[in-house]
């Protein structure tokens, strides 16, 4: 298996819910990323994850809490989001922290909050 | 932060023509990576560069490096209708730190 599997695939949610995106890899990728992408803008860097562990948050709203379950699966929880909020999020996974590997993407979440 | 900058913003060209994508960059890196990006879906990984690399070839792909002048080179022979997308350059945020920072991207479209 040499896929990054993200659901939803497309996700609406008003600003009082709370949802959560799901993003799943089975390479034994050991580090594992959050990007959110607005329209015709390149991926903006969220959160790292590291060996099951949170190594950089990018100044992230508290309003995005990332969890790392198991060194499979990595949650985004979305929580009272804005309509500004709205974007492609992304996931990536790659062989370990550092950059001396290519990133493995998934096909993203879009999000649309009203 | 915004580590690299693509040029041009958009191309257009026919099928069979060579397309070039050029990437400047801020600070030194360690290596470089482009990536490819289908109707604002994932990105895929394309070919990554090492800092003591210059030229690296894969497939139809060719990517150059000049660490003296902060910039890469993303060449794309013989294109193909396929191959239109979104290329992104991306590089680490300075040295020895782990966050990979995608450039501005060029919009390719190539017409059969």
């Amino acid at each position: 298996d040499t896929e990054v599997t993200q659901t939803p695939k497309h996700l609406v949610m008003g600003m009082t819910n709370k949802k959560s995106l799901k993003c799943e890899q089975h390479m034994g990728h050991r580090a594992m990323y959050w990007y959110k992408q607005k329209a015709k803008k390149p991926p903006e860097l969220m959160f790292v994850y590291s060996y099951e562990k949170l190594s950089i948050n990018e100044s992230v709203p508290s309003r995005f809490s990332p969890e790392c379950p198991n060194s499979s699966l990595l949650n985004l929880h979305l929580h009272a989001l804005q309509p500004e909020d709205s974007a492609l999020y992304l996931c990536a996974s790659s062989q370990a922290q550092g950059l001396v590997y290519g990133y493995t993407f998934g096909s993203g979440t879009r999000l649309t909050v009203v | 932060s915004q580590q690299g900058e693509e040029d041009p913003q958009a191309l257009s060209i026919q099928e069979g023509e060579n397309a070039t994508m050029n990437c400047s960059y801020k600070t030194s890196i360690n290596n470089l990576q482009w990536y490819r990006q289908n109707s604002g879906r994932g990105l895929v990984h394309l070919i990554l560069i090492r800092s003591n690399e210059r030229e690296k070839h894969s497939g139809r792909l060719r990517v150059t490096l000049d660490t003296s002048k902060k910039s890469s080179s993303l060449l794309i022979t013989a294109s193909r209708a396929a191959d239109t997308a979104s290329y992104f350059c991306a590089t680490d945020a300075g040295y020895n730190t782990d966050k990979l920072i995608f450039g501005t991207g060029t919009r390719l479209q190539v017409f059969p």
